[in-house]
């Protein structure tokens, strides 16, 4: 089955400053990835969404790329808030949907 | 609408028992599944439903049986407890499994057994 990989575990930025997460996927013909954020004591939400046939997507300071010849794709945040701390899980989907182990994002002010 | 409701949200059970995790949904998704939350390990799929009367298994099926009378409805059910399941549960749903959309989570189920 799909294996996801997400990188790094924690993060920690200053207020204003860019943050990047990473994760790689196994099976190639895996052709939806989308990002979940999770706040404390409560289920992850959709934040962002990449199909297969799209490289790039972007929504006000959230952004998404997408290298399928890597078999890997990355959540760009910019312009960081503290409101933005919180864990946030990338998956891969082909029917069922395989979670990265998640990247706990600090933002101090 | 409600989205996906879980209960119960906390729950203790010792070692050897059984218990039903409910799961619904008002939004007519025909895909739903059942996933376990453990630190460091992100969410594992348990099982999963395409729609009424189709189950599969996931990643870490084992322990853990699932039906789907309708669509509405996905309960989880914990057969013979153990401390291995000691874990946070989210109920998901999503439209037309042929399609790519995002889940919707309920807010979770805190499980311990001791």
């Amino acid at each position: 089955g799909e294996n996801v990989e997400q990188h790094p575990s924690t993060l920690s930025v200053q207020e204003g400053d860019s943050a990047v997460i990473k994760c790689t996927y196994s099976d190639s013909a895996s052709n939806y990835f989308p990002w979940y954020k999770q706040e404390l004591g409560k289920g992850p939400q959709l934040i962002i969404d990449i199909r297969s046939n799209v490289g790039e997507k972007k929504d006000q300071r959230i952004a998404v790329t997408l290298n399928k010849t890597a078999k890997h794709f990355s959540l760009h945040i910019t312009e960081t808030q503290p409101e933005d701390s919180a864990v946030y899980f990338c998956a891969a989907s082909i029917n069922d949907m395989r979670f990265g182990a998640g990247t706990r994002l600090t933002v101090k002010p | 609408n409600a989205g996906v409701t879980q209960t119960p949200k906390f729950q203790v059970l010792k070692t050897g028992q059984s218990m039903t995790l409910q799961c619904a949904q008002d939004m007519n998704h025909e895909y739903m599944s059942w996933y376990r939350q453990d630190p460091g390990m992100g969410l594992r799929l348990i099982h999963y439903s395409v729609g009424a009367g189709i189950t599969d298994q996931g990643e870490v099926p084992n322990g853990y049986n699932v039906s789907r009378s309708t669509t509405e409805d996905f309960p989880l059910r914990l057969l013979s407890a153990a401390p291995s399941q000691t874990s946070v549960y989210f109920c998901a749903s999503r439209r037309n499994p042929g399609q790519h959309y995002g889940y919707t989570f309920g807010s979770g189920t805190r499980l311990t057994v001791v």
